[in-house]
C-alpha cells in the first residue's frame, strides 16, 4: 500500500520558471491537500481538495494552482517561482476534512528557488 | 483567523524525566491533532482529540483537550532517547477542512 505518493522529492528552479509538483494517493481519500513547511512556521495550508472538481485557497495560494480531475491525483503548480517559495511541500490526504478523519502525509518535495 | 501557538518551541530533558508541551488556540474548536515528525521525514499522526477532556494515550505520550480554556497539552512520561522528533498540534477550523499548525515542539531526549 504506497499510502500518498510526492515527486519529485527534490527540485530546483531558477526565478520565473514553472512546475508541477505531482501527488496521488491510493486510499480513495476524498480529502487531498498542499501545505508548505518553513523553518519556525509549522506548516500553513496552501490548497485543499474536498473532493474530485472542487478545490479551495487555503492561508498562503498566492502563487500556486490546484486542480483535481481524479479522486487520486492532486497536483500543485508554481506559475512563475520565486526565491520565497523556497520550502518543503507536503501533500496530505484524509478521507474527509472534518470531523476527526487525521491527515495522511506524504514524503515532501525539497524545493529550491534561485 | 485561528492561530495556533506551541510552548516551548525547543525543549531538551534527560531520559527519565517528566514534561509537557502546550498547545494553545485562539478560536473555538474542539478537534485537535498531535503529529511526530523524525529529522529530514514526514509526519505521522499521533493523536485525534475531538471533544472537550478528551484524553488520549500511546505509550510514554498523553494527550488531552480543554475546549474552554483553548488548551492541549501532550504530557511524555519518563522520556526515552526514541521520543526526540519534533512535535506538532493542529487545530481544525470550526468549519471543517482546514486544519491550521502550531510552530513546533523540537524535542531532543538525552541519555
Amino acid at each position: 500500500n504506497a499510502g500518498v505518493t510526492q515527486t519529485p522529492k527534490f527540485q530546483v528552479l531558477k526565478t520565473g520558471q514553472s512546475m508541477t509538483l505531482q501527488c496521488a494517493q491510493d486510499m480513495n481519500h476524498e480529502y487531498m491537500s498542499w501545505y508548505r513547511q518553513d523553518p519556525g512556521m509549522g506548516l500553513r495550508l496552501i490548497h485543499y481538495s474536498v473532493g474530485a472538481g472542487i478545490t479551495d485557497q487555503g492561508e498562503v495560494p498566492n502563487g500556486y494552482n490546484v486542480s483535481r480531475s481524479t479522486t487520486e491525483d492532486f497536483p500543485l503548480r508554481l506559475l512563475s517561482a520565486a526565491p520565497s517559495q523556497t520550502s518543503v511541500y507536503f501533500c496530505a490526504s484524509s478521507y474527509s476534512g472534518q470531523g476527526g478523519s487525521p491527515l495522511h502525509f506524504g514524503n515532501g518535495t525539497r524545493l529550491t528557488v534561485t | 483567523e485561528l492561530k495556533v501557538e506551541q510552548n516551548p518551541l525547543f525543549l531538551s530533558m534527560q531520559e527519565g524525566k517528566n514534561y509537557t508541551i502546550y498547545c494553545n488556540y485562539s478560536t473555538t474548536s474542539d478537534r485537535l491533532y498531535w503529529y511526530r515528525q523524525d529529522p529530514g521525514k514526514s509526519l505521522e499522526s499521533l493523536f485525534v482529540l475531538l471533544s472537550n477532556g478528551a484524553v488520549k494515550q500511546e505509550g510514554r505520550l498523553m494527550a488531552s483537550l480543554d475546549t474552554k480554556a483553548r488548551l492541549s497539552t501532550l504530557h511524555i512520561t519518563a522520556a526515552v532517547h526514541d521520543l526526540s522528533a519534533t512535535y506538532f498540534c493542529a487545530v481544525e477550523s470550526y468549519a471543517g477542512n482546514m486544519l491550521t499548525f502550531g510552530g513546533g515542539t523540537r524535542l531532543m531526549v538525552k541519555p
